[in-house]
């Protein structure tokens, strides 16, 4: 089946500092990915879509500049959380989307920005 | 237009009960209905999806009953079981695999022995 690589699981860093997580499809290309954010106890929350070699569709409310969202290619897409606060502090989820697989989830990044 | 709504939020039942969490959506452009289930820390994985050209899918203990008129939606888990205990999402996209997936609210199940 279709595997989705994402990394790191887990991201601790200092406010002001700015993190990058990758998301890789294993075996597969990725025409779309999505990014998602979650917090405790409560649903995904898309916050952009990106399609390879094109820029990224964020949805209303995110900040563009502070959520960078790179696809690069058709098994790698990135997301760069700049000068991140406190407040950013989530579950950050990534998604590949391709036929036949479908929609194909990342195990998820868990950031704390202290 | 855009919501998924989902109920119950949280769900109890004993081992070998039937789970029914329901959902239900408004645009009528949406034609992917899959659902998922996540564990604590993990990403979300696909239970099991539909289209609106049928009204009922199973596959081993899970069943989607699909409603299009009502434009409503539903999982069942039969013989649930304490394995089972997790948050389950229902999903919508208007594309299956190019448009976004917009999620409900979920609903926490736990199965007690």
């Amino acid at each position: 089946g279709a595997v989705v690589s994402q990394h790191p699981s887990r991201v601790i860093c200092k406010s002001g500092t700015s993190v990058k997580i990758e998301c890789r499809s294993l075996d597969f290309q990725a025409t779309t990915m999505f990014w998602y954010r979650q917090f405790p106890k409560q649903s995904l929350m898309l916050m952009a879509t990106s399609n390879e070699g094109s820029k990224a569709t964020y949805e209303q409310g995110v900040e563009k500049d502070k959520f960078l969202i790179n696809h690069a290619s058709l098994t790698l897409s990135t997301l760069t959380v700049t000068s991140a606060h406190p407040e950013d502090s989530s579950f950050y989820i990534c998604s590949a989307a391709d036929r036949p697989y479908g929609y194909t989830f990342g195990s998820g990044t868990r950031l704390t920005v202290v | 237009q855009q919501q998924v709504k989902q109920s119950p939020q949280s769900l109890i039942v004993q081992k070998g009960g039937i789970s029914i969490i329901n959902c239900a959506y408004e645009n009528t452009a949406f034609d992917y209905f899959p659902w998922y289930q996540q564990f604590p820390g993990k990403g979300p994985a696909l239970l099991i999806a539909i289209r609106p050209d049928v009204s009922e899918k199973k596959e081993g203990r899970f069943t989607i009953s699909f409603n299009k008129s009502a434009k409503q939606f539903s999982l069942h888990i039969m013989d649930s079981q304490p394995g089972d205990s997790a948050t389950y999402f229902c999903a919508a996209s208007r594309s299956y695999n190019t448009d976004k997936l917009i999620f409900g609210t979920g609903t926490r199940l736990q199965v007690f022995p």
